[in-house]
């Protein structure tokens, strides 16, 4: 299986400022045949079912703010949310969907400071 | 509006049984790969198990394998889960997932349903 690790773990962003999370898969996810990445990102907030964000590692799923963006290539990924609001309070996952079984990282909170 | 309303979570005794079904609507259930995903406060987000357009192909976590078994009604827009031999740590909140035709990623989750598995 494709092992997926996150970090940090939780991080503390002021309003307004950068929240950068880590993503690191274990084998690349790149697939050659279609030059993209297996790659997406998910938030889930408390009490709601978790949504899409990003999908082949960059591309945002439609009505999700642009201050979310997604990069990396291969094993190593990031997603930035820029001007951090108090809506955006959530975990947020990365997924591989290169293999099966489809994993997901552990996870990374981000709040307010 | 794509809507996934799950049902059937309940407390169930380790080694009882449950079934899990899932009520699509707002699209063409028929021609979207199905999934069930699970999320425990330790363990996060885990996959469970897929199932393919017509109900051919279907894929498991190597925890659940013979113990569980997806299946779906595409005349009833419906998908299911049947689980046996329940244990604890399969305590968790169940989503019922549909899987992107252009997108590789999970791009419509239900509410979820809880299933509590304990004596």
């Amino acid at each position: 299986d494709i092992v997926m690790t996150q970090s940090p773990d939780s991080l503390a962003v002021s309003l307004g400022e950068r929240a950068t999370i880590n993503c690191k898969s274990s084998q690349s996810v790149f697939h050659s045949l279609n030059n993209k990445n297996y790659l997406a990102w998910y938030q889930h907030k408390v009490g709601q079912p978790p949504e899409l964000l990003i999908y082949w590692a960059s591309t945002r799923e439609s009505g999700v703010p642009d201050r979310f963006s997604g990069s990396g290539s291969g094993t190593d990924f990031t997603l930035t949310i820029n001007s951090l609001q108090a809506e955006d309070v959530a975990v947020y996952y990365c997924q591989q969907h290169y293999g099966t079984p489809p994993t997901f990282g552990g996870g990374t909170k981000v709040e307010i400071k | 509006e794509v809507q996934l309303v799950e049902s059937g979570g309940d407390l169930v005794q380790p080694g009882g049984s449950l079934r899990l079904s899932c009520a699509g609507s707002g699209f063409i259930f028929s021609t979207f790969w199905m999934n069930w995903v699970r999320q425990t406060p330790g363990r996060g987000l885990e996959w469970v198990a897929s199932i393919k357009q017509d109900g051919s192909e279907t894929s498991y976590v190597d925890s659940v394998k013979g113990r569980f078994t997806i299946s779906r009604d595409n005349a009833k827009n419906s998908l299911s889960l049947q689980m046996n031999n329940l244990r604890a740590d399969d305590t968790a909140v169940y989503y019922c997932v549909r899987e992107g035709i252009v997108v590789a990623a999970f791009d419509y989750w239900g509410q979820g349903t809880l299933v509590t598995v304990s004596s």
